[in-house]
């Protein structure tokens, strides 16, 4: 069973600053893929970024930037430059093949 | 840019009646997948189509039952809904080749009283 862990319940970060969101994971298949999602207020669900367990390279996509450390199954989220905008629940989640894994969620708020 | 498309938005039940949630997607993906969110959880999923034809259970399937109409379109039906349904459901989808990122609807907020 594959499992997903966000330990930070709520994060403050200062507007420009950088902010990194941790996640890690626990799955016994050697390929999944492991991905961040952005859920504002208004409830919607978006992608930001994804990561394989394969690539050799971290994900980067915009401010948006993925470390991923595979010996110690960490995936975090690093958003650099934060912006009001960025205030939002964030979720972690990870899949070996249909079903999306998710943890709790960790709720950012960016101030001014 | 249509996306994936869930209606509606609101609904509010009584407990015994029953209703269907409608998802459609328009990016040709081939699977589609319904997930509920409860208050302070991540998403948990409900079934999943993987192609057209084919149906399985997630991790909460009880008292639900889908259909997969065409490849655009998947249902999530409650038959008697009960309080403990009551959650913001939302419809994804992906290509469902190698681990691809799942696009979301924007969620149907349910309430049973």
């Amino acid at each position: 069973a594959q499992k997903i862990t966000q330990t930070q319940p709520g994060m403050f970060v200062q507007e420009k600053e950088a902010v990194t969101l941790d996640c890690t994971y626990d799955t016994s298949d050697p390929s999944y893929g492991l991905f961040w999602y952005k859920q504002p207020s208004s409830g919607e669900m978006i992608f930001l970024i994804y990561q394989g367990s394969y690539d050799q390279q971290n994900a980067t996509e915009g401010r948006y930037s993925l470390n991923f450390q595979k010996a110690r199954k960490s995936a975090n989220l690093v958003i650099s430059a934060s912006q009001l905008g960025d205030s939002a629940m964030y979720f972690c989640a990870m899949t070996s093949g249909y079903a999306l894994n998710f943890g709790k969620g960790t709720s950012l708020l960016v101030t001014p | 840019n249509a996306g994936v498309t869930q209606t509606p938005k609101f609904q509010v039940l009584k407990t015994g009646q029953s209703m269907t949630l409608q998802c459609a997607q328009d990016m040709n993906h081939n699977s589609m997948y319904w997930y509920r969110q409860d208050p302070g959880m991540g998403l948990r999923l409900i079934y999943y189509s993987a192609s057209e034809g084919t149906t399985d259970k997630g991790e909460v399937p009880n008292g639900y039952n889908v259909s997969r109409l065409n490849k655009r379109e998947f249902s999530l039906r409650l038959e008697s809904a009960a309080p403990s349904q009551t959650s913001v459901y939302f419809c994804a989808s992906n290509s469902g080749t190698g681990v691809q990122p799942q696009h979301f609807g924007d969620g149907t907020r349910l309430s049973i009283l």
